[in-house]
């Protein structure tokens, strides 16, 4: 069965640096993976999604994400952290094959200070 | 292209009532899937709808139902509302089925349940 799981409920940054959001895949074969981000009161808005085309994905707002399998994960960076990428980030599975059936990680509360 | 509209934006019952709610999809969309998220369960699917059939459903009860129109929109219905229903209803569309496939979401409907 498909699962993910995002390794930290939160994650703070400061302005201009790194951000790193990890999540682990579990998976009989190789998935589509997605990574959505939601601000608040808002709905939910696709950064990147991976299909099996190239390993390393490029999103909106300067977010990439590489697939690993040998790992499992499907970790999502960026750089250099603005503010307006504070926000709830969500690691998204689709479930089987054929389905719009996602399961969603628990997600991860990215806080970037001033 | 307009985006995935979902009305009301904002709805509060009292225990014991009923509600439906509204999604539009993405012109051309034909695939709809709805989603529940709380604080405490995070966001699970509910049902998902292709060409006015029901193709998958998640864990709730027999209270929550859903319908799709030849037009692709999309309702869902919640009877003998209980508090534990209070949540953001989010509702997805995509082209069609498939595993690489990306569901764009609506900003959802927040139901209050007193």
């Amino acid at each position: 069965a498909q699962s993910v799981t995002q390794l930290d409920s939160h994650v703070s940054v400061s302005e201009g640096t790194p951000v790193l959001l990890r999540c682990n895949y579990s998976s009989s074969y190789s998935p589509s993976l997605f990574w959505y981000v939601q601000h608040p009161n808002k709905g939910l808005q696709l950064l990147l999604k991976y299909t099996s085309a190239a390993t390393l994905v490029k999103g909106i707002n300067g977010f990439e994400a590489e697939f690993k399998k040998s790992e499992t994960s499907f970790h999502l960076t960026k750089p250099s952290a603005h503010m307006s990428d504070a926000a709830e980030y969500f690691c998204v599975v689709p479930k089987g094959g054929n389905t719009g059936k996602l399961i969603f990680g628990q997600g991860t509360t990215l806080q970037v200070k001033p | 292209k307009a985006g995935v509209t979902q009305t009301p934006r904002y709805l509060i019952k009292t225990r014991g009532q009923q509600v439906t709610l509204s999604c539009s999809p993405i012109s051309g969309h034909r695939s709809v899937s709805w989603y529940q998220q709380t604080p405490g369960q995070g966001l699970q699917f509910l049902f998902e709808y292709f060409s006015e059939t029901q193709r998958n459903k998640g864990n709730f009860p027999g209270r929550f139902s859903g319908r799709q129109f030849s037009n692709s929109r999309s309702e869902m219905n919640v009877s003998t509302l209980e508090l534990g229903d209070s949540a953001l209803y989010l509702c997805a569309s995509s082209i069609r089925q498939g595993m690489g496939e990306t569901q764009y979401f609506g900003p959802g409907t927040r139901l209050l349940v007193l």
